[in-house]
């Protein structure tokens, strides 16, 4: 039963243009979602979260957008460098229970063409 | 400040073979989750430990056990390995107070059995 699902394996950009990697949950029981990023040979690093009770949040170039009711949300960055070339996964952490148990999607190649 | 480390960096088993992977947590850090990420998958949550106690666990049967030590570093031991254990197994740490669940992966191991 797969609670965080990232329906886009991969997705390709433009240099300097927007990247919109999408992620769907089912459980309306998350707190709080992350994003995470990952190079290959490196552990995912920690890219921007969001509460459960907002519906926006904004660091630098990246956002990320809730929607709860379509149990939906996005991570816009802009704009996209090469660098940001990476797997891209959505996690979503579960209300009560261990604090760090985190349900991760199956992650989105991200490559951003100079 | 040291990020999270982990070693071996890679290791070969046989089936039924046992496997002792290990990790040392941030700095400041005293909450550590284990995670296995298989091949074209994101990240599953196999346990947490807290103050040298498990504090959460995922789907994964017993003979998946850790460790927890007074410096807050810890252990992963696998017993009677499978085939399908092979995998990337990521260790990450956080402070017990991270309010957005922002968590600190190493590197990982990863393990081969064949």
């Amino acid at each position: 039963d797969q609670q965080v699902k990232q329906n886009s394996p991969s997705l390709s950009v433009q240099e300097g243009r927007i990247s919109i990697l999408n992620c769907d949950y089912t459980n309306s029981m998350f707190d709080y979602f992350l994003w995470y990023k990952k190079y290959p040979a490196e552990g995912p690093t920690f890219l921007i979260s969001i509460s459960s009770i907002k519906d926006k949040n904004e660091d630098g170039r990246f956002t990320v957008f809730l929607n709860k009711s379509a149990k939906h949300l996005s991570l816009h960055i802009v704009p996209s460098q090469p660098g940001d070339s990476a797997v891209y996964f959505c996690a979503a952490n579960p209300r009560g229970g261990a604090t760090n148990k985190l349900i991760f999607g199956t992650g989105t190649l991200l490559a951003v063409q100079p | 400040e040291t990020g999270v480390t982990q070693s071996p960096t890679h290791l070969i088993k046989t089936r039924g073979q046992q496997v002792t992977l290990r990790c040392s947590s941030q700095s400041g850090h005293n909450t550590v989750s284990w995670y296995q990420q298989a091949l074209g998958q994101g990240p599953q949550f196999i346990f947490q430990y807290y103050r040298e106690e498990e504090n959460g666990r995922g789907n994964f049967p017993p003979r998946f056990s850790g460790l927890q030590f007074p410096n807050y570093s810890s252990e992963l031991n696998v017993n009677a390995l499978e085939l399908d254990d092979s995998a990337l197994y990521l260790c990450a740490s956080s402070p017990r107070t991270s309010g957005s669940n922002e968590q600190f992966f190493g590197p990982g191991t990863r393990l081969t059995v064949l």
